[in-house]
């Protein structure tokens, strides 16, 4: 069965610092997607992507986070000065239209 | 605004028994429903998604779900729970016209010997 996989499971990173998570969605899938998760808390949207822009964003995607679709294959989300605050587990996740989603297994993001 | 709502934070079944995790939208038009499984430090398994038709669900793992309009629901059930299931449970949902889940906060399933 096709998977949406993410790299890396986990990054520790200072504060401060760009972090850069990667994602490879389905190969035909069109509608891409970051959702996080703090611990203990539930799943929340950040940002979907189609036809290579930004389609939806939420209040959390701010100027710090930006994504992008460098290739046919990856879709990446970048944090260019992360805080405490971002710490949290990250899923990509990717659709055909819109509605069938598969996730990604996560990456654990520890910032210290 | 439009809510995913699942009432129960924690719940404790025994093994072979049976299992209902209830979950309640808030959407103008009936939106498009799923629950997702999470097991510690995974990612998240569709198990199953209503989109139309018929109201009672088959997913996978055994699990089934009944959407029901008048209650505005969509309450997960299995009815012989294994310790294997013991995980987080989450309900989400979305309409035809947003592209983004909204989830439930998650309900964590304990299963007990």
């Amino acid at each position: 069965e096709p998977e949406v996989t993410q790299t890396p499971s986990h990054q520790v990173t200072q504060m401060g610092q760009e972090v850069i998570l990667r994602c490879v969605p389905i190969s035909n899938h069109l509608y891409f997607y970051w959702y996080r998760q703090i611990l203990g808390q539930k799943v929340e949207f950040l940002v979907s992507f189609y036809n290579n822009e930004i389609s939806e964003k939420s209040e959390i995607f701010d100027d710090q986070f930006s994504v992008e679709r460098p290739d046919g294959s990856n879709f990446t989300l970048k944090i260019r000065s992360t805080k405490l605050e971002d710490s949290a587990m990250y899923f990509c996740a990717s659709s055909v239209l819109g509605n069938g989603y598969t996730f990604g297994s996560g990456t654990r993001l520890t910032v210290v | 605004a439009q809510s995913v709502t699942q009432p129960d934070i924690h719940i404790t079944v025994s093994e072979g028994a049976s299992l209902e995790l209830r979950c309640n939208y808030s959407y103008g038009a009936t939106p498009y429903l799923f629950w997702y499984v999470q097991s510690p430090g995974q990612g998240l398994q569709l198990l199953l998604k209503y989109f139309s038709g018929d109201t009672l669900v088959q997913g996978i793992k055994g699990f089934e779900a009944e959407f029901k309009r008048s209650q505005s629901s969509f309450n997960l059930r299995k009815p012989s729970v294994h310790w294997s299931d013991a995980a987080e449970y989450f309900c989400a949902a979305l309409t035809g016209t947003a592209s983004k889940l909204t989830f439930g906060t998650g309900t964590r399933l304990q299963v007990t010997l």
